[in-house]
C-alpha cells in the first residue's frame, strides 16, 4: 500500500492570497488525483497529474486558479490562487496502485477568511 | 457520463446490529470498479470494499459485505455486528475500466452508531 504524506494539514488564508499543498507519496506513482471536498459535500476530481506533462483538469477547473506541479513520480503540489471564502475545502491527493485501489492523503482543510 | 447516486444522507444503526447503506450508479460501461470509502472525522479516506462489475460474486470484507446488482446499476455495503468505530461517512465510488484511479464518489451517508 501507498502512504502519502501532505502538508500542510490545515491552514487559514486571508482572501486574494495563494496556498500550496504539497503531496508526497511513498513510492513512485504514474499519476496522482487532486480533489476537493466541500464542506458537508463529497469528493470532486479537481485534476490528474502525470509526471513530465501537462496536468488534466475536469470541468469547472482551471489551470489559473488551480495550478498544478508534478516534478518527479513520488510528488506533486496543487495551489489554490487567488482564494476566495468559496474555496475552503478539504483538499486531498490520491494515488492509485494495484488492483484499482486508490490510497488518499489525510487532506489539508483549507479555510479563508 | 457516470454519476453515483446516494440517497441516505443519514443512517443510524444500534450497536451490534446489521445496517445497509444503498446506492445506484449510472453507466453505459460493462467493465468498471465499485467501492466503498469510510472517511471518519480524521478526514482519512480508508477502503472498505471493492467489487469488480465482472464478477458475479459479492465482495465481503469480515463485517463488511455488499450487494452488487448490476442489471440494477445498485450497490449496497451491509455491516453486520456494527462496532462504535464504523461511525463515520461513507462514500460509494465508481471508477471505469480505463480511467486509471479516477474515481466518481455519491453524495456520502453518515453512519452514526448507537450503544
Amino acid at each position: 500500500s501507498a502512504v502519502i504524506s501532505q502538508k500542510p494539514s490545515r491552514d487559514i488564508c486571508q482572501r486574494g492570497t495563494s496556498l500550496t499543498i504539497q503531496c508526497q507519496v511513498d513510492s513512485q506513482v504514474t499519476m496522482m488525483f487532486w480533489y476537493r471536498q466541500q464542506p458537508g459535500q463529497s469528493l470532486t476530481l479537481i485534476a490528474t497529474a502525470n509526471q513530465g506533462s501537462e496536468a488534466t483538469y475536469e470541468s469547472g477547473f482551471v489551470i489559473d486558479k488551480f495550478p498544478i506541479s508534478r516534478p518527479n513520480l513520488t510528488f506533486s503540489t496543487l495551489t489554490v490562487s487567488n482564494m476566495s471564502p468559496e474555496d475552503s475545502s478539504i483538499y486531498l491527493c490520491s494515488v492509485t496502485q494495484g488492483a484499482f485501489e486508490a490510497f488518499f492523503g489525510q487532506g489539508t482543510r483549507l479555510t479563508v477568511v | 457520463a457516470q454519476t453515483v447516486t446516494q440517497s441516505q444522507p443519514e443512517m443510524s444503526v444500534q450497536e451490534a446490529e446489521t445496517v445497509t447503506l444503498s446506492c445506484t450508479y449510472d453507466t453505459s460501461e460493462s467493465d468498471y470498479y465499485l467501492f466503498w470509502y469510510k472517511q471518519p472525522p480524521s478526514r482519512q479516506m480508508i477502503l472498505v470494499i471493492r467489487q469488480e462489475a465482472y464478477k458475479q460474486q459479492n465482495a465481503t470484507e469480515n463485517r463488511f459485505s455488499v450487494n452488487f446488482q448490476k442489471a440494477a446499476k445498485s450497490f449496497s455495503l451491509k455491516i453486520s455486528d456494527s462496532q462504535l468505530g464504523d461511525a463515520a461517512m461513507y462514500f460509494c465510488a465508481y471508477e471505469g475500466n480505463n480511467q486509471g484511479g479516477k474515481l466518481i464518489f455519491g453524495q456520502g451517508t453518515e453512519l452514526s452508531v448507537k450503544p
